[in-house]
């Protein structure tokens, strides 16, 4: 079955830039799309189609794509990002969904 | 309030059976495809079904299909998971979550999955 990597864990101090990225074979084909998850909490959206963000989404995220890797960066990290992230795609059909692993980013 | 609202769940025998339901309030789920995602405890999101906003379009992750089945009930505003069989490695906060998408004719474009509910907990032991 198809597989998104993620690298387990980040750290940044804050105001730094941190970045998450996720490998997959079919990512050149597929969209990506990020979501950020708190202890506790339901997943939060944060970036669609690599690099869109939705309404409500703090300018410090963005996203980008290049070949079979997707990359999550957040500028300017603050203590309030510290969380899990996980990046979602499509398998080569389209129809198949998958999360990566998830990484967990701390804030130092 | 735009809000998703699983329930059903809680503990049950392995090779038992258990019905998971999602109600939507503040849209119309009828406009919208919706997913069933869940979480084992301390390990990531794994996306396990999807039905389109019609029914006619459904799909499984490899390790539910032929146990899980998606459906759901427009006039109610809910989707359901029923969940048969189920093994220890079930064990997992479910969480329903909304397709954020456009149908344009024969083409669906995707957005991501906007609207999540808090989940409901399913527990698989003896």
């Amino acid at each position: 079955s198809y597989e998104l990597t993620q690298p387990p864990s980040v750290s940044v101090s804050p105001g730094q830039t941190a970045r998450i990225t996720c490998s997959g074979d079919a990512l050149p084909k597929q969209y990506a799309y990020w979501y950020q998850q708190k202890p506790g909490q339901a997943p939060v959206l944060v970036i669609y189609k690599d690099s869109e963000r939705p309404s409500g989404i703090p300018e410090r995220f963005s996203g980008s794509s290049s070949g079979t890797t997707v990359t999550l960066t957040i500028s300017g990290v603050q203590a309030e990002d510290e969380a899990d992230y996980y990046c979602q795609s499509a398998d080569s059909s389209g129809i198949y969904r998958v999360f990566g692993g998830g990484t967990k980013l701390t804030v130092l | 309030e735009v809000q998703l609202v699983e329930s059903g769940g809680g503990l049950v025998q392995p090779g038992g059976s258990l019905r998971l339901s999602c109600a939507a309030s503040g849209f119309t789920l009828s406009s919208h495809s919706m997913n069933w995602v869940r979480q084992a405890p301390g390990k990531g999101l794994e996306w396990i079904s999807y039905i389109s906003s019609s029914s006619s379009s459904i799909y499984y992750a490899d390790s539910v299909k032929g146990r899980f089945t998606i459906s759901r009930d427009n006039a109610k505003n809910s989707q359901y998971l029923q969940m048969k069989s189920l093994r220890a490695e079930d064990t997992a906060v479910y969480y329903c979550a909304r397709d954020w998408g456009v149908n344009d004719g024969d083409v669906y474009y995707y957005y991501g999955m906007d609207v999540w509910g808090q989940g409901t907990t399913v527990t698989v032991s003896s």
